[in-house]
């Protein structure tokens, strides 16, 4: 059964560096989510992207926040920056398009920011 | 904007006890209503949905009937079993054109033999 994948499963970083959290969608998928859940917290929306751009995106998806499709199979997420408040589980989704599809969630990078 | 409230955990059954987690939801529109579940270590797997009013979702024993009424999805499963220890979320999507999904804080379900 296809799945979405994420590397790496965790990633340690320290304050202020750029990481880069990669996902691979479903590939006849069509839309793209990155979430997070900070732990113990709710899982938060941080944006969708559809047709080589961002569709929607929350507060939480500020300046220092950046997605990219660079090749047909990839979906990333950048940090620029990284603050100790960034430190949580990232979740990559995909969906395929009809209206009401269930999103696919991969098993999610889990970042630590020291 | 759109919200989920789900009852506070742990909840601890004992196998074959019934459960049920409370959902209610505050939303524009007609939304989609889900049930994700979280199993240690994993992500977020798709349970069951409903995608409009008195609509029910099923799957593997558990039940959830989308209430417009009461703007509530709860879930239900007659008898647990220990492999069911998870984390349950309720979340809505408002489908619009993103889709965006909107959890609830989750439900930490502990099954003892």
């Amino acid at each position: 059964e296809p799945e979405v994948t994420q590397t790496p499963s965790h990633q340690v970083t320290q304050m202020g560096q750029e990481v880069i959290l990669r996902c691979v969608p479903i590939s006849n998928h069509l839309y793209f989510y990155w979430y997070r859940q900070i732990l113990g917290q709710k899982v938060e929306f941080l944006v969708s992207f559809y047709n080589n751009e961002i569709s929607e995106k929350s507060e939480i998806f500020d300046d220092q926040f950046s997605v990219e499709r660079p090749d047909g199979s990839n979906f990333t997420l950048k940090i620029r920056s990284t603050k100790l408040e960034d430190s949580a589980m990232y979740f990559c989704a995909s969906r395929s398009g009809t209206s009401v599809d269930e999103q696919y969630f991969g098993p999610g990078t889990r970042l630590t920011v020291t | 904007g759109n919200s989920v409230t789900q009852m506070e955990g742990p909840v601890t059954l004992s196998e074959e006890a019934f459960l049920t987690i409370n959902c209610t939801y505050t939303a524009t529109g007609y939304p989609s209503l889900f049930w994700y579940v979280q199993y240690p270590g994993e992500g977020l797997q798709l349970l069951l949905k409903a995608t409009k009013a008195d609509d029910k979702g099923s799957n593997k024993g558990f039940e959830a009937t989308y209430r417009k009424e009461t703007t509530s999805f709860h879930l239900e499963k007659g008898s647990v079993q220990v492999s069911d220890s998870a984390v349950y979320f309720c979340a809505l999507s408002d489908n619009n054109a993103g889709n965006m999904l909107t959890f609830g804080g989750g439900t930490r379900l502990m099954v003892k033999p």
